[in-house]
Formats: C-alpha cells, structure tokens, sequence
C-alpha cells in the first residue's frame, strides 16, 4: 500500500518570503499522481497543484511550485512571495493510475504566514 | 466555476442514531468519493463510487456504512447506528476521467 509522509507538522513564514514543504511517499507504482491540496480554516480542500510522475519537469502554479524527484519519492512544494492568504493546513496527496485512483494524503502541514 | 456541495454543513446527533450526509457532486463528473478527516489527524479514503456501484472501500467502510446515488444528481452517505468515534468531517468529492477531484466544504459530524 502507498504511504504518505510530512515530516513538518507546523512551518512559518515571514509574508513575501518564500517556505517549502516536504513530502516523501512509498510506492512501488511507476504510473501515479502527486497533488497539494491546501486547506484554510473555511475546512474546503483546494487543489494548490499537481504532477504526473512521467513528467520529468516540475510542475508550476504561478506562486506555487514543486521539487520532484521521482528516484528519492520526494515532491515538495515550494511557495514564493508568501501571502497571508496562504496561511492553511497543506495536504501531500497521492493517487495511482488506473483503479479507483483514491487519494492517499499525508498528515498535513500547518503553515502560518506573519505579516 | 462549478462546485461540489455538501449538506448540512455541521450535523449533531446522538449516539446510536443513523444519519445520512447528503452531496451533490458536479454535474457532468462520474467518480465520485467520500472521505474522513478526525479533527487533527489526516484525510482518509473511505469509499469510492463509479457506474452506480462501489468500486473500492477502505477497512473503515464496514456494514454500518452504506452510499447511494438515488437519483442521479445527489450521492449519500448512510451511517446506520453511530458511534462516537464516528465524530469527523466528511468530505465527498468528485471528478471527470483523468481529472483531479474537486472537494466540497464538508459535513462536520458531532455525536453525543
């Protein structure tokens, strides 16, 4: 079965700067998806990005970005020019290909952006 | 944009009773998901539904668990005799072939 890891349960950042969060997951797969889902305090799960793990290039959602690195199973996700907006629970997702193609989260990060 | 949409948005009810958690996912979508989150911990798959049956279910899906799609536009989840640890946010979601899923709000589920 497919894991998920955030090793962070909680980042800050300052608004403007620039916070990356991490992610590693396990699978034995070839063919699979990788998201960030971001959560505010409204509790709606917002899809922040994603990326097909035949793409070699990172994906990128304007302020949004990811690192992924499919040999060390690692998909972090870097945003830029911090807003205090961002301020959310971020989820790290994972869906196969093909089947019900559920999606396996991990933990969550917390991240608090200070003005 | 079109959205799914999940109701009531909090639901309290006393142990024992059943309760159904209604959504209405978006409308030309096929796949359609319910998930849990127990406050503080993570997102969990529960059942997934395709062509007007489940097509996986996770080990929290047991018997006191039951969806339906009665009339082709809602998608409900059915909790039969509920119990505490049943206090969760439910999610339903849904998507398009190949497509990322779309989440609703979510049902916050109290009980007593």
């Amino acid at each position: 079965a497919q894991t998920v890891t955030q090793s962070q349960p909680e980042m800050s950042v300052q608004e403007a700067e620039t916070v990356t969060l991490s992610c590693t997951y396990d699978t034995s797969e070839s063919d699979y998806y990788l998201f960030w889902y971001k959560q505010p305090p409204s509790r709606q799960m917002i899809l922040v990005i994603r990326q097909e793990a035949y793409k070699q290039q990172n994906a990128t959602e304007n302020r949004f970005s990811v690192n992924f690195q499919k040999a060390a199973k690692s998909f972090s996700l870097k945003i830029s020019d911090s807003q205090l907006g961002d301020a959310a629970m971020y989820f790290c997702a994972y869906r196969s290909e093909g089947g019900s193609e559920k999606l396996v989260f991990g933990k969550g990060t917390k991240l608090t952006v200070n003005p | 944009e079109p959205e799914v949409t999940q109701t009531p948005s909090h639901q309290v009810t006393q142990m024992g009773q059943e309760v159904i958690l209604r959504c209405v996912p978006i409308s030309n979508h096929l796949y359609f998901y319910w998930y849990r989150q127990i406050l503080g911990q993570k997102v969990e798959f529960l059942v997934s539904f395709y062509n007007n049956e489940i097509s996986e279910k996770s080990e929290i899906f047991d018997d006191q668990f039951s969806v339906e799609r009665p009339d082709g536009s809602n998608f409900t989840l059915k909790i039969r005799s509920t119990k505490l640890e049943d206090s969760a946010m439910y999610f339903c979601a849904s998507r398009q072939g190949g497509q990322p899923q779309h989440f609703g709000d979510g049902t916050r589920l109290s009980i007593l």
